[in-house]
């Protein structure tokens, strides 16, 4: 029972360069996220993605590109990573949105440091 | 920008110790209230999803309540065990259908 997976877990990264987040979800999912966590703030979106082939932005979604050529991955890169980037990233997934009820199921997270 | 507010920061508390905890949440275009579990390096785990006024949802020996005229839910937990120690998370749910996080409640339970 997989559920959201994510690659890689951990990387460190210099500054300017380039890295994909991979998210996975098995579960047929429409809606799929990204979010970072920083130490002191609630988790914020980055971008969602509302089906195959859909992508918007979400509250912070500068510095960040994703695609969603498959309905069940949904990818994040980093085109030229900066310090202010080193966070933990989660991918998510839902059948439906977060406001109409849908339980919205989270991956185990990526550590992800610029330096 | 909407501003979701859980307090306390942080709590300790000792096994067996009943406690509860608040998210603040705006009153208006109320749809759904979230909340989560998360230990780190750990997926957060959905606890409750909560849509209609005076909603209580029980799971185990956790429950919330809903009171979405005044914006408040409160988290309870009854006879706290050392493994309920983790984060927090609540989650307003608004009319532009994505969730705004608060920045959580850190429980910590001694033995």
């Amino acid at each position: 029972n997989a559920g959201v997976t994510q690659t890689p877990k951990f990387r460190v990264l210099k500054t300017g360069q380039s890295m994909t987040l991979l998210c996975a979800q098995d579960m047929n999912h429409e809606y799929m996220y990204w979010y970072r966590q920083d130490p002191g703030m609630g988790l914020r979106l980055i971008h969602y993605s509302v089906g195959e082939g859909t992508t918007a932005k979400g509250e912070v979604p500068d510095g960040y590109n994703v695609s969603r050529l498959k309905k069940q991955n949904f990818l994040l890169g980093l085109e030229s990573a900066a310090p202010s980037q080193t966070s933990v990233y989660f991918c998510a997934s839902s059948r439906g949105t977060g406001s109409s009820g849908n339980t919205i199921y989270f991956g185990e997270g990526s550590w992800l440091t610029v330096v | 920008i909407l501003n979701v507010e859980q307090s306390p920061q942080s709590l300790h508390v000792q096994e067996g110790d009943s406690t509860n905890f608040t998210c603040s949440f705006p009153s208006s275009n109320f749809y759904a209230l979230h909340w989560y579990r998360w230990e780190t390096a750990k997926s957060p785990e959905a606890l409750f999803v909560m849509t209609l006024n005076g909603d209580e949802k029980k799971k185990g020996r956790i429950s919330a309540t809903l009171n979405t005229k005044e914006g408040y839910s409160y988290l309870y937990i009854k006879g706290s065990q050392p493994e309920d120690s983790a984060t927090y998370l609540c989650a307003f749910g608004g009319s532009n259908y994505k969730l705004t996080f608060g920045k959580g409640t850190l429980l910590t339970v001694n033995p």
